[in-house]
């Protein structure tokens, strides 16, 4: 059973750099798109992109041009960089595998909380 | 754009829960999901491809479509089901949305 785990800085101030990791515990190797989304608090759940096992990425429009997606197979680790932060990107941040054939996400970490403020 | 009612189901345990998802325009039903979510915790899928139970959901949930109206049903409801529901869309042009949401709290 494939278990996720996001890490982060918990605070970040405006403008500068937020990372995130999650490390997956289990098949990383498979073929799989490995998925950000977050979740601003009391408010609805945002797909931030994907990361594949071929190294193939792909960004929300609505963010595409701030973040990063990124994979370390040899740490089984994926990673979310986000630039320019404002208070809007303050949120609870999940990763979560995509099932190609359900074409749903099938495993979520537990998140890990942002907050966005100086 | 997903529009999830109502806001709020106000019921007792061992009721019937009906959940609405409404899609703006005609969606494919292949690629319609619904999750759980409970306060602090991760989404857990439930459904995916409108109907189909993921692994592990107990046959008290139950996906239906007609035409662009989507519903999950909860045929008797236990004290663990209270929680949030959002139904989920994915489109091969790589766009994938999320309604609103549903809570599912005791009345």
């Amino acid at each position: 059973q494939v278990r996720l785990q996001e890490s982060g800085p918990g605070v970040v101030n405006p403008s500068e750099t937020l990372s995130l990791t999650c490390g997956v515990l289990g098949d990383f190797l498979g073929m799989y798109c490995w998925n950000w989304l977050r979740q601003p608090a009391g408010g609805r759940l945002e797909w931030l992109g994907f990361v594949c096992h071929n190294d193939y990425t792909y960004n929300n429009p609505s963010v595409k041009s701030r973040i990063t997606l990124s994979r370390d197979s040899s740490r089984g680790q994926v990673s979310l960089e986000v630039r320019s932060t404002t208070p809007a990107d303050t949120a609870v941040y999940f990763c979560a595998r995509w099932n190609v054939a359900w074409r749903a996400f099938d495993v979520w970490g537990r998140g890990t909380r942002v907050t966005v403020s100086s | 754009v997903l529009t999830q009612s109502p806001d709020t189901l106000s019921l007792s345990p061992g009721e019937r829960a009906t959940l609405s998802c409404r899609a703006s325009q005609i969606v494919d039903s292949t690629y319609l999901a619904w999750y759980q979510q409970k306060p602090g915790r991760a989404p857990r899928l439930l459904i995916y491809g409108a109907s189909s139970r993921a692994t592990g959901i107990p046959d008290r949930f139950s996906g239906s479509e007609s035409g662009t109206d989507f519903t999950l049903t909860i045929s008797r409801l236990e004290t663990e089901d209270f929680a949030v529901y959002y139904c989920q869309h994915y489109r091969e042009s790589l766009m994938l949305n999320f309604g609103g949401g549903t809570k599912v709290e005791i009345k």
